[in-house]
Formats: structure tokens, C-alpha cells, sequence
């Protein structure tokens, strides 16, 4: 149980088009959903809280109209990189609350921007 | 300030060997507490956590952890190591507030030698 996916893997995009990333709980419903940013041989950046029909939280520094948020339904969140530069490429992970406390991961999404 | 410090950026460790990877933390009350673990291009896969109760943990894939209040520690380990355990480690705590929000540690890579 507690399987997140997300979709896809990875994406290579030219720089000013859009991305999007697709994260889904797949045996469970998730209010709240998270989104994280890792830089090589880095820890997890969160970047926002995005809940159930509801807007995201962004947290400090995190450009809001840059990262597009929607969360949609109880199983799907997702993240869209609009107007993508290279140095929006990134690791892109997100992860899905249960309970009140534990998260579990996506196998996270490599955005390479041309 | 809640935080998270993992001493050890990177560690090896002969097969069969034990293993302690070590984790500080910094938090006013009794935190939530957990170890994951990232393979290279995965997500993160949660190996233990610690709410409440018997203060040593038993997680999945062999390993454990104890919670020592007094040291403000949650250590991770292992009684014998196998090679498909070379990967990152990263202990987080839950943050204050209710929110889900986990605060991870800079992570520690282990490498396993033959």
C-alpha cells in the first residue's frame, strides 16, 4: 500500500515552453500532497504544500506563478514548470500524506531544459 | 529552530559489516522522526519511523533505529550490511504545527565495498 506515482520520469523541454508533472496516489487519497526539488548530491527543497481543492502553499522564495500547482482530485497533484529556463532543471520529487505525519514518495520526475 | 543534522556525509562500509548512521536533531517537544532512503534517480523509500513507545524501532530491510531523548539523536543501523544497500540516507523530523511537513537532514551516502 502507499504507492505514489508520477509521470513522467523524465523531460527534456526547450527553454520557454511548459512542463508538466503529474503525481498520483494509487491505492490511497491524499489530502495533501507535497512538492520537492533536489539538487545533485542535495537534500529535498520543499517547495510547496499543495492540499485538495484548495490553492498550494508556497513556501519562502518559491515563485508561485512559475510553479503551477492544482490539485485536483484526492489521488492527483500537479506541478507545472511554465516558461522553463535551464536553470529550472532539476530533480522534481513529490510525495503523499497519510495520516498526520508520514509521507511517502514518487520515484520523482528529471526535467532537463534546453 | 526545528533542524536536522546528519554528521556523516558519506560512509563505507565492507559487506557484512555493521552500520550506524548517526542523526541529530533539534525539536521542543517529542518529535515525530523517520529515515529514508534514496537509490540514485529514485524517490525515497521510508525505511522506519518513530511517534511514540518503545524507543527502538524496527524498520523494513533489516534495519532499526533507536530514539535516545537525552541525546537528541535517532541513529540508524544495521547489523550486517549488503551491497544493495549503497545509497542515500536521510533522516527527517515532522515539523511543529500540525502541518505534515517533514524537515529533512543533509543526507549521508553509504558505499559498500566488496
Amino acid at each position: 500500500g502507499a504507492v505514489v506515482s508520477q509521470h513522467p520520469s523524465r523531460v527534456i523541454c526547450k527553454s520557454g515552453t511548459s512542463v508538466k508533472i503529474e503525481c498520483r496516489s494509487l491505492d490511497f487519497q491524499a489530502t495533501t500532497m507535497f512538492w520537492y526539488r533536489q539538487f545533485p548530491k542535495k537534500s529535498l527543497m520543499l517547495m510547496a504544500t499543495s492540499n485538495e481543492g484548495s490553492k498550494a502553499t508556497y513556501e519562502q522564495g518559491v515563485e508561485k506563478d512559475k510553479f503551477l500547482i492544482n490539485h485536483a482530485s484526492l489521488t492527483l497533484s500537479t506541478l507545472t514548470v511554465t516558461s522553463a529556463h535551464p536553470e529550472d532543471s532539476s530533480f522534481y520529487i513529490c510525495s503523499a500524506r497519510v495520516g498526520s505525519e508520514t509521507q511517502y514518495f514518487g520515484p520523482g520526475t528529471r526535467l532537463l531544459v534546453l | 529552530a526545528q533542524s536536522v543534522t546528519q554528521p556523516d556525509i558519506h560512509i563505507t562500509v565492507s559487506e557484512g559489516a555493521s552500520l550506524e548512521l548517526r542523526c541529530n536533531y533539534s525539536y521542543g517537544a517529542t518529535p515525530y522522526l523517520f529515515w529514508y532512503v534514496q537509490s540514485p534517480g529514485q524517490g525515497l523509500q521510508l525505511l522506519l519511523k518513530y511517534f511514540s513507545g518503545d524507543t527502538l524501532v524496527q524498520g523494513i530491510k533489516g534495519f532499526e533505529a533507536e530514539f535516545k531523548r537525552s541525546q537528541s539523536s535517532f541513529n540508524l543501523r544495521k547489523p550486517s550490511v549488503h551491497w544493495s544497500d549503497a545509497a542515500e540516507y536521510f533522516c527527517a523530523v515532522g515539523a511543529a504545527g500540525n502541518t505534515g511537513k517533514l524537515i529533512f537532514g543533509q543526507g549521508t551516502t553509504l558505499q559498500v565495498k566488496p
